[in-house]
């Protein structure tokens, strides 16, 4: 079946605007998580959305950052007013209900992130 | 608080040699421990992970991982190396009080042909 898509693939911005990033996880996983990976500093987690339950968004870095789940599914994280620093790649990732929490994230390709 | 440490920026190994990417953890309950790897300009990959029972698990292309609990360590290996397993891996844990996984820095794994 078809995996995580992530759009779009490359953004380049420039500093101070917004910019809206898009998940479609696998159809079913009730879990989905944001990550950024910047480079030689890993995978630093941003937020996580279990079905009907409030998000934990202990790791967003900032107020700038936002995200969404609509419906369950597709996830939109909101950049506002970029920074250079916000410059990475951001990772989405699901999770299927079964077997609890203890199956795999399942992680898209990623959206390059560069803000000028 | 859990979190993960790969001490070593990048191994090194000739082809068919064996590969050894080490892990150690830390966290506060029973650990859940999961491998992953990421080809260039890809997402990551699942490789296998330990929850609970035999201490030797077996995951894809060939790889495998042993968890030692009195070493809180989660090592990587596998038997011979091949020039296509050059890639980035990444070793991450989570207890059972959360469902966030904490992953390390990752290790860079060149095959040398």
């Amino acid at each position: 079946g078809a995996g995580v898509s992530q759009s779009p693939s490359n953004k380049v911005t420039e500093k101070g605007k917004d910019v809206e990033l898009r998940c479609d996880p696998i159809s079913g996983h009730t879990a989905l998580y944001w990550y950024r990976q910047s480079l030689g500093q890993g995978l630093e987690f941003l937020i996580y959305f279990q079905g009907n339950s409030a998000p934990d968004k202990s790791g967003l870095p900032s107020d700038r950052f936002s995200a969404e789940r609509t419906g369950g599914s597709v996830s939109t994280l909101t950049i506002q007013r970029t920074q250079q620093e916000d410059s990475a790649v951001y990772l989405c990732a699901s999770r299927s209900p079964g077997q609890g929490t203890y199956n795999e994230q399942f992680f898209g390709p990623g959206t390059r992130l560069t803000v000028l | 608080a859990q979190s993960v440490a790969q001490p070593e920026d990048q191994v090194n190994v000739a082809e068919g040699n064996p590969l050894t990417v080490k892990c150690t953890y830390s966290v506060s309950g029973n650990p859940y421990l999961f491998w992953y790897v990421q080809y260039p300009n890809r997402g990551l990959q699942f490789l296998l992970k330990y929850i609970t029972g035999d201490n030797l698990v077996k995951g894809s292309y060939g790889f495998e991982a042993e968890f030692n609990k009195s070493q809180t360590s989660f090592h990587l290996k596998k038997p011979s190396a091949l020039v296509s397993d050059s890639a980035l891996y990444f070793c991450a844990v989570r207890d059972d009080g959360n469902n966030r996984l904490a992953f390390g820095k990752g290790n860079q794994v060149v095959v040398i042909p």
